[in-house]
């Protein structure tokens, strides 16, 4: 079975750009979430996408956005980048929602800013 | 903002040593889950605990959760080279679908 596939691994991008991260689950999994991860502030929580609707939300600006396909695929845009953006952004999926799933994470990928 | 706060930041030792790592927080948890991530890859999912007390060994790991479900430890017996990475503690509250990562503890084994 195949793991959690995120695209582009890496992406060097320059400030008031916006990009587009890719992720498809494991073949099976309907529920999609996004994390950014950076040296000072750890794994924050960015969105949480369950057939197609964003189930949660974390604290982060309306420049980040999210979308689930209906093969659960899932993308990530970020709008007008600011140098703050720079990080690993993570994709994990799992089978269903709820307290004990089993989060499955792609490799990342890692955006800088310029 | 950070609820998961994890001790220590940053370990180094050396090969056979035994270690602790602590994640704890004031919120309860309905469930706990550790991680671990290595240099490049997503974090790995180690073990989840989801009742006060419980306590779950994986080989030379062994994992507890606080009575209270509000903290959570992990300890390595004899520790190896292959144990370096990041370890990552993550909780669910009680009614939501989504994990708070604590701040991780960065490990490394020394041959």
């Amino acid at each position: 079975k195949a793991g959690v596939t995120q695209t582009p691994r890496y992406l060097i991008k320059t400030r008031g750009q916006q990009v587009t991260l890719s992720c498809s689950p494991i073949s099976g999994h309907r529920s999609v979430s996004w994390y950014q991860q950076t040296p000072g502030q750890g794994l924050q929580f960015l969105f949480e996408y369950f057939s197609e609707t964003q189930r949660n939300k974390g604290n982060f600006p309306g420049r980040f956005s999210g979308r689930q396909f209906s093969n659960s695929r899932s993308e990530m845009n970020v709008s007008t980048l600011e140098l703050g953006d720079s990080a690993l952004y993570l994709c994990a999926s799992s089978a269903y929602r709820g307290t004990n799933e089993k989060l499955f994470f792609g490799s990342g990928t890692q955006l800088s800013v310029l | 903002t950070q609820l998961l706060e994890q001790s220590p930041q940053f370990l180094s030792i050396q090969e056979g040593e035994n270690l602790t790592v602590y994640c704890n927080s004031s919120s309860v948890f309905s469930s706990l889950q550790w991680y671990r991530q290595e240099p490049g890859e997503g974090p790995v999912l180690l073990v989840t605990v989801v009742t006060g007390g419980e306590v779950k060994k994986l080989k030379r790991l062994t994992f507890q959760f606080g009575d209270a479900r509000k903290d959570s430890s992990l300890h390595i017996t004899a520790a190896q080279p292959g144990d370096t990475g990041l370890y990552l503690c993550a909780g669910a509250y009680e009614g939501t679908y989504k994990y708070i990562f604590g701040t991780g503890t960065r490990l490394k084994v020394l041959a």
